[in-house]
């Protein structure tokens, strides 16, 4: 079936622009997770739903990020008046249920000019 | 509270060799474990899992990884490497306490060398 898809793949910015990013879970899969990947921070967490729930926000690095999700689907990853370090790729995974094997997309590659 | 340390950042192999990529984990609970891999420009590959059922775990690929728990590590290996293993590898745990919230590796690099 279907895995994780990402959109877009690539998105460059301007600094100060805002950028969305959209995530579609593999169908059915109830918990939905995203990361960023950079150079020097490696792996971080950033945001973990269940359901249209983020019961963790803890990751989001400031309150310039944001996001949502809805239908217990398709989850958008906000970034407000986006800085230079923002650049990284953001990943995406979803699992069946909170205590499953996650999933990744491809990711976005987010570049701040 | 959990956490993971890759002893390699880069591995170098050549290909027909065995490989072999180690990885030490911490965690206040038992862990679930596992490799993934990110081949250039693509996402994340889950290659193998361990859950407690059995410290030997097979995955993709030819690799399997053994689970230690007096050793507190979890190293992946592979008898015979081929040129499409090249790639990076990521060792994570997620510690059960709660949500699966992942906790990865800085990463080891593979290369394999004709």
């Amino acid at each position: 079936g279907a895995g994780v898809s990402q959109s877009p793949s690539n998105k460059v910015t301007e600094k100060g622009k805002d950028v969305e990013l959209r995530c579609d879970p593999i169908s059915g899969h109830t918990a939905l997770y995203w990361y960023r990947q950079s150079l020097g921070q490696g792996l971080e967490f950033l945001i973990y739903f269940q359901g249209n729930s983020a019961p963790d926000k803890s990751g989001l690095p400031s309150d310039r990020f944001s996001a949502e999700r809805t239908g217990g689907s398709v989850s958008t990853l906000t970034i407000q008046r986006t800085q230079q370090e923002d650049s990284a790729v953001y990943l995406c995974a979803s699992s069946q249920d909170w205590a499953d094997t996650q999933y990744f997309g491809p990711g976005t590659r987010l570049t701040v000019l | 509270a959990q956490s993971v340390t890759q002893l390699d950042s880069h591995v170098s192999v050549s290909e027909g060799t065995p490989v072999l990529l180690r990885c030490n984990y911490s965690s206040s609970y038992s862990p679930s474990l596992f490799w993934y891999v990110q081949h250039p420009n693509k996402g994340l590959q889950l290659l193998l899992k361990y859950t407690s059922a059995a410290t030997l775990v097979k995955g993709i690929n030819g690799f399997e990884a053994e689970f230690k728990k007096s050793e507190t590590s979890f190293h992946l290996t592979k008898p015979s490497a081929h040129m499409s293993d090249a790639a990076e590898y990521f060792c994570v745990v997620s510690d059960n306490s709660g949500y699966s919230t992942l906790t990865f590796g800085k990463g080891t690099m593979l290369l394999v060398s004709p």
